[in-house]
C-alpha cells in the first residue's frame, strides 16, 4: 500500500488567500484525522472523521477552517482567509480494520503563510 | 481534559549508552498508550500500542512499558539511526467511536557515534 498520500507538500502563501490541504487516506481505512504541528503546541487534533462524516470538529481553531471528505478516498483541510499566525504542518492520518485506534499518518504540508 | 508530558525534552546519547523516555499522562479511561518516531520532515511513524499496566513491547532496540501514571522507552545500546523525536500519546474511552489521540510534545534523541 502506498500508506497516507498528502498534497501539495509545502505551501507558501500571502495572507487573505486561501489555502486547500488534500489527504488520500490508505484503502480501507475508515477514519481520517487531520493534525497540526507547531513548535509551541505539539500534535494537535483538529478534526476527525468516520465513514466520510465529521465526529469531532472541536479542536477547528475558528471558522477561518473547514474540513470536508466527499468520498472514502478524498479529504480536504481549508483555511479562508489564511493568516501567519496557521503557519505549521498539517498531517492527516487514517485508520481502520481490527486496530481501528491505531493511526498511520502522512508526511504533511509544510504551510508557511507571509 | 487528558495531559500528556514527556521527558526529558532533549537527550543527547553516546553510540551504545542505553537510557530511557520518559512519558506521564493523565486520562479518565486509557484505551491505550502509543508510541511514535518521527524524523525530520517525515509524519509520526507507528511503534507500539500500550493497553493495560504492566505490559510491555519490544522492537529492535527499544521497549516501551507501561504503568497506571507513566510509561518509558527504554533504549538499548542505540545507534545513530535511532536518532529521531519520540512521541507518546494517550487514548481515551470518550464515546462510541471515539479514537482520537492527545499527543504529549516529544523527546528529541540525538546519538552520537
Amino acid at each position: 500500500d502506498a500508506g497516507v498520500i498528502q498534497s501539495p507538500r509545502h505551501e507558501v502563501t500571502e495572507m487573505g488567500q486561501e489555502v486547500t490541504l488534500r489527504c488520500k487516506p490508505i484503502s480501507g481505512h475508515d477514519y481520517l484525522f487531520w493534525y497540526r504541528q507547531t513548535m509551541m503546541r505539539g500534535l494537535e487534533l483538529l478534526i476527525y472523521f468516520n465513514n466520510n462524516v465529521p465526529i469531532d470538529d472541536s479542536g477547528m481553531p475558528e471558522d477561518r477552517f473547514s474540513a470536508k471528505m466527499p468520498n472514502a478516498s478524498f479529504s480536504t483541510l481549508k483555511i479562508q482567509p489564511s493568516e501567519p499566525r496557521d503557519s505549521a504542518v498539517y498531517f492527516c492520518a487514517s485508520s481502520s480494520g481490527a486496530r481501528k485506534e491505531t493511526q498511520y499518518f502522512g508526511p504533511g504540508t509544510r504551510l508557511l503563510v507571509l | 481534559e487528558d495531559q500528556v508530558t514527556q521527558s526529558p525534552e532533549a537527550l543527547r546519547l553516546q553510540e551504545g549508552e542505553s537510557s530511557s523516555l520518559n512519558c506521564s499522562y493523565t486520562v479518565s479511561g486509557l484505551r491505550g498508550l502509543f508510541w511514535y518516531r518521527q524524523d525530520p520532515g517525515k509524519g509520526p511513524e507507528f511503534l507500539f500500542t500500550l493497553y493495560s499496566a504492566g505490559e510491555e513491547k519490544e522492537k529492535e532496540r527499544l521497549k516501551a512499558t507501561l504503568t497506571k501514571k507513566e510509561s518509558f522507552l527504554h533504549i538499548t545500546a542505540p545507534k545513530p539511526e535511532d536518532s529521531a523525536t519520540y512521541l507518546c500519546a494517550v487514548q481515551a474511552y470518550s464515546g462510541a467511536g471515539s479514537y482520537q489521540l492527545t499527543f504529549g510534545k516529544g523527546t528529541k534523541l540525538s546519538v552520537i557515534p
